[in-house]
């Protein structure tokens, strides 16, 4: 079974300054990645996404990530943080059974906390 | 707003007891996922529904069960609850195959008390 592994459990920063969190994951075949994040009592939301062609994909908010295939990674990055981006930020992998099945696996999430 | 819709936003209820969470997909959405959002559990897949159908199973507890209607909106049914069952549950769901992307609802909040 796949696995998603998030390296910080809490990320505390000012505002502007840059963000990176880390994201590995388990398979070594075709995989579909995935960030969402969770803002404080919402649901997940899609921030971007990756399926296939060019390693560094854009998402909303002026997010980006970059699928790095050696190294099972795709982390999340954005040049400049603002006080709004205070969330919890959850890396998945989708684990595709064949067909219509499969499910998404993911990390234990990084609470994001910017300060103003 | 996702266009997946849950019922109810919160439940607090005794142990021993049996709950229906409900979920509506996005129109057009053939496929429905659970999951179950605790602080020591993380994110964990339930069950997968696919018009009408189960599709995949995770980490669903026996005491768990869930199932889609003709109309595409799904029921998790959870009874004889236990106060580790207390949790946020989500609904999501997605469209064609091969769109592996899953949109969620807003959750229904747990509480077995």
């Amino acid at each position: 079974a796949q696995s998603v592994s998030q390296h910080n459990h809490h990320v505390i920063l000012s505002e502007a300054a840059s963000l990176e969190l880390g994201c590995n994951y388990s398979y070594g075949g075709t995989v579909n990645l995935f960030w969402y994040v969770q803002y404080p009592g919402q649901h997940l939301q899609l921030l971007l996404k990756y399926f296939s062609g060019d390693p560094l994909v854009k998402g909303i908010k002026g997010f980006e990530a970059e699928f790095i295939k050696s190294k099972f990674s795709f982390n999340l990055r954005k040049p400049s943080v603002q006080w709004s981006d205070t969330a919890e930020y959850f890396c998945a992998v989708f684990q595709n059974y064949g067909g219509s099945q499969g499910n998404l696996i993911f990390g234990k999430g990084t609470k994001l906390s910017v300060k103003p | 707003d996702s266009g997946v819709t849950q019922t109810p936003k919160h439940l607090i209820t005794a142990t021993g007891q049996r709950v229906t969470l409900r979920c509506s997909p996005r129109s057009g959405d053939l496929s429905v996922y659970w999951y179950q959002q605790s602080l020591d559990q993380g994110l964990q897949f339930l069950i997968q529904y696919y018009n009408g159908e189960e599709r995949a199973k995770g980490n669903i507890l026996e005491r768990f069960s869930a199932q889609q209607f003709p109309d595409l909106h799904s029921e998790l049914n959870l009874s004889s609850l236990e106060l580790g069952d207390s949790a946020l549950y989500f609904c999501a769901s997605s469209g064609d195959r091969g769109s592996y992307e899953q949109y969620f609802g807003p959750g229904t909040r747990l509480t077995v008390t």
